[in-house]
């Protein structure tokens, strides 16, 4: 089973560039979510969705964009790049919308992918 | 806004015995979701255990069982007969009832040694 695949691993950019960063799951979730991971800041909400064609921000949103066109596909987008932006960023997915998956008594659990090293210089 | 403190930047526990993480949380609401999350060092984050606000009974699953004292708001993590593949980050994390925000701590660094 792929899960939730993350792409590139590994990303060097230069102030001002921009990029996608990719993500993709195979397990027919409704949820997915963008969080970055920063040295003593632990993992910090930047996206999220609760189905195709539904996004909202989560606690750092700045600098980032997202879509969700299909299911599968939630790409977080950096339009011009900034070293505050040098960070790991991890997708990640779940059966649905992590409230309803509580309160239907579903684990609620996240799926995550690898992770995405991403340095601005 | 939510918060969510883990107070123990690292810990350490020999291979079998017992260790205990702390988390601290503070929210308004009366409904939530309280976790705990491992990530080793393959970086892949990996549920471990999962905690209803409304249910008095602490959540156990296996050698993992927590202390959830709503009214400290505090939700810390026992691991019992430590395990070297135990190795690993630790966050706890929280989310209110009717919200798809999952809120982390900054993470303990815990080292099991043989």
């Amino acid at each position: 089973n792929a899960g939730v695949t993350q792409t590139p691993k590994f990303q060097v950019l230069k102030t001002g560039q921009s990029m996608t960063l990719q993500c993709a799951q195979d397990m027919n979730h409704e949820y997915m979510s963008w969080y970055r991971q920063d040295p003593g800041m632990g993992l910090r909400l930047i996206h999220y969705s609760v189905g195709a064609g539904i996004t909202d921000q989560g606690e750092v949103p700045n600098g980032y964009n997202v879509s969700r066109s299909t299911t599968e596909d939630f790409p977080l987008r950096l339009l011009s790049a900034a070293p505050s932006q040098t960070s790991v960023y991890f997708c990640a997915s779940s059966y649905s919308g992590l409230s309803f998956s509580g309160l239907a008594g579903v684990n609620g659990e996240l799926f995550f992918g690898e992770g995405s090293r991403l340095t601005v210089l | 806004a939510q918060t969510v403190t883990q107070s123990q930047p690292e810990m350490s526990v020999q291979e079998a015995e017992t260790v205990t993480l702390s988390c601290t949380y503070d929210t308004s609401e009366n409904n939530y979701y309280l976790f705990w999350y491992k990530q080793p060092p393959s970086r892949q984050m990996i549920l471990v255990i999962r905690q209803e606000a409304y249910k008095q009974q602490n959540a156990t699953e296996n050698r993992f069982s927590v202390n959830f004292q709503k009214a400290a708001k505090s939700f810390s993590l026992k691991i019992s007969d430590s395990q070297l593949g135990d190795t690993a980050m630790y966050f706890c994390a929280f989310m209110n009832y009717n919200t798809d925000k999952l809120i982390f701590g900054t993470g303990t660094r815990l080292q099991v040694f043989p």
